[in-house]
């Protein structure tokens, strides 16, 4: 069974600073990579896709990273605002039609003054 | 910013109730989704339509029903509510080509 195992669970940072989080799967084929950001009692918005051919997409101040060999992926933010205090979800699709999506956990970040 | 909208946001019903979660989109997707989402948990999908008369069941059971008698309509509906039901409801919707996933707010259904 395709699993999507993310971390650390949770994460606290301090405004201006720099964080990481870790995304790994199994199984393949892989299709695509996509960073969610969802707020507290909010809907999922999408951050950045990347295909299998892809290493790396930007989006202001989050930059995702993949490694389709080590089936690893790393979303991270640069220069933290508190507004990104959010769960950041990882979501893996397994085949070109996008119909066989699997979603990680997700990482709860805060961000304190 | 996506066009998918979901009503109610939240509902609080006691235990045999039949309820309908409302769930529309003015993007034109073909592909609409419901997720199951509890705290702390990733999201498990319930229900799945390509288009109109066509929906199936997802990965995780429910004993929901979903219809989609309209593109832009796929209301999910609880014929008899139970304390298991409480949850937040996801519906999302999606393009064909990237299949990037537009979520609605969510509808956080708690049964008494």
């Amino acid at each position: 069974k395709n699993q999507v195992e993310q971390s650390p669970q949770s994460l606290i940072i301090l405004e201006g600073k720099n964080c990481t989080l870790q995304c790994n799967y199994t199984v393949s084929p892989f299709s695509n990579l996509r960073w969610y950001k969802q707020d507290t009692g909010r809907g999922p918005v999408s951050l950045t896709i990347m295909t299998f051919s892809e290493n790396t997409k930007s989006n202001g101040r989050y930059t995702a990273t993949l490694d389709a060999d080590t089936k690893q992926s790393s979303l991270h933010i640069t220069a933290s605002q508190l507004s990104d205090s959010a769960s950041y979800i990882c979501v893996v699709s397994f085949d070109y039609n996008n119909n066989d999506m699997r979603f990680g956990a997700g990482t709860r970040l805060t961000v304190k003054p | 910013e996506a066009d998918i909208y979901q009503t109610p946001r939240y509902l609080v019903i006691g235990t045999g109730k039949k309820i309908t979660l409302e769930c529309s989109q003015t993007m034109g997707h073909d592909k609409m989704y419901w997720y199951q989402q509890d705290p702390g948990m990733e999201l498990h999908l319930i229900h799945y339509s390509y288009g109109v008369n066509s929906t199936e069941k997802g990965d995780l059971s429910s004993e929901s029903t979903v219809s989609r008698i309209r593109t832009e309509h796929f209301p999910l509906t609880l014929e008899s509510a139970r304390p298991s039901h409480t949850s937040q409801y996801l519906c999302a919707s999606s393009e064909g080509g990237t299949g990037e996933l537009f979520f609605g707010e969510g509808s956080r259904l708690t049964v008494l």
